[in-house]
């Protein structure tokens, strides 16, 4: 089983729609959580830190289920810059392990 | 600017030869990472430093590739005899304990 593993996408939605992430993670020593974005030929940058079972950041919100594993990211009201590939990133205290990342296009 | 700064931004080379990619992280991080990024990939981990000592380093780093971090600052990340395998985006990132992680542009290596 892969350490991290992700909903394989591409997601094609219309803007203004909800569209949820999922990702499970092996290491049940993972202290803290994340998801990245990184747009195409660019680096990942920081969207969200998820340290307890979940938070809200405007129209992002990540959950966490420490017994299943399991995080989740929901968009809701997406924008055509919201299109990108979002990693999920859990972290056991020294090192970042990313998943293979999900692909959203946002489409008009 | 003050964030993580890599160079060159992308390196072409011939099979065999060396290469070494630098970066300089955010001043007040002491943690240092590098990764390797393929198309369609997640980054893959190589290794870490916290300041100038090299914590961990992946099964993915073979003998040809070794990295550096002198003063605790900036890093090196050396690649002897490149192999057209080795062709990737090379990726820094630096962070405080347990704290958030930044990334560098990174380095695009071709090997021809």
């Amino acid at each position: 089983r892969k350490e991290v593993e992700q909903d394989p996408g591409p997601f094609n939605v219309p803007e203004g729609a909800t569209v949820a992430f999922n990702c499970t993670y092996s290491n049940s020593a993972s202290q803290s959580f994340f998801w990245y974005r990184q747009d195409c030929r660019k680096e990942p940058k920081l969207l969200m830190s998820v340290y307890s079972s979940g938070n809200e950041d405007g129209r992002f919100t990540a959950q966490l289920n420490r017994a299943s594993q399991y995080i989740s990211l929901l968009i809701r009201d997406s924008k055509l810059s919201d299109s990108a590939t979002y990693l999920c990133v859990p972290y056991d205290g020294q090192n970042f392990v990313f998943g293979p990342g999900t692909r959203l296009s946002v489409l008009p | 600017d003050t964030g993580v700064s890599q160079n060159p931004r992308h390196k072409i080379t011939k099979r065999g030869q060396n290469v070494t990619f630098r970066c300089d992280p955010i001043s007040e991080h002491n943690r240092l990472y590098w990764y390797r990024q393929t198309l369609g990939q997640g980054p893959e981990f190589l290794t870490y430093f916290q300041n100038e000592a090299q914590l961990e380093k992946s099964r993915l780093l073979s003998d040809r590739f070794s990295a550096e971090r002198p003063k605790g600052s900036f890093s090196t990340l050396e690649i002897q005899r490149t192999e057209q395998g080795d062709s990737a985006m090379y990726l820094c990132a630096s962070s405080r304990p347990r704290g958030d992680q930044y990334f560098g542009a990174g380095t695009r290596l071709s090997v021809l």
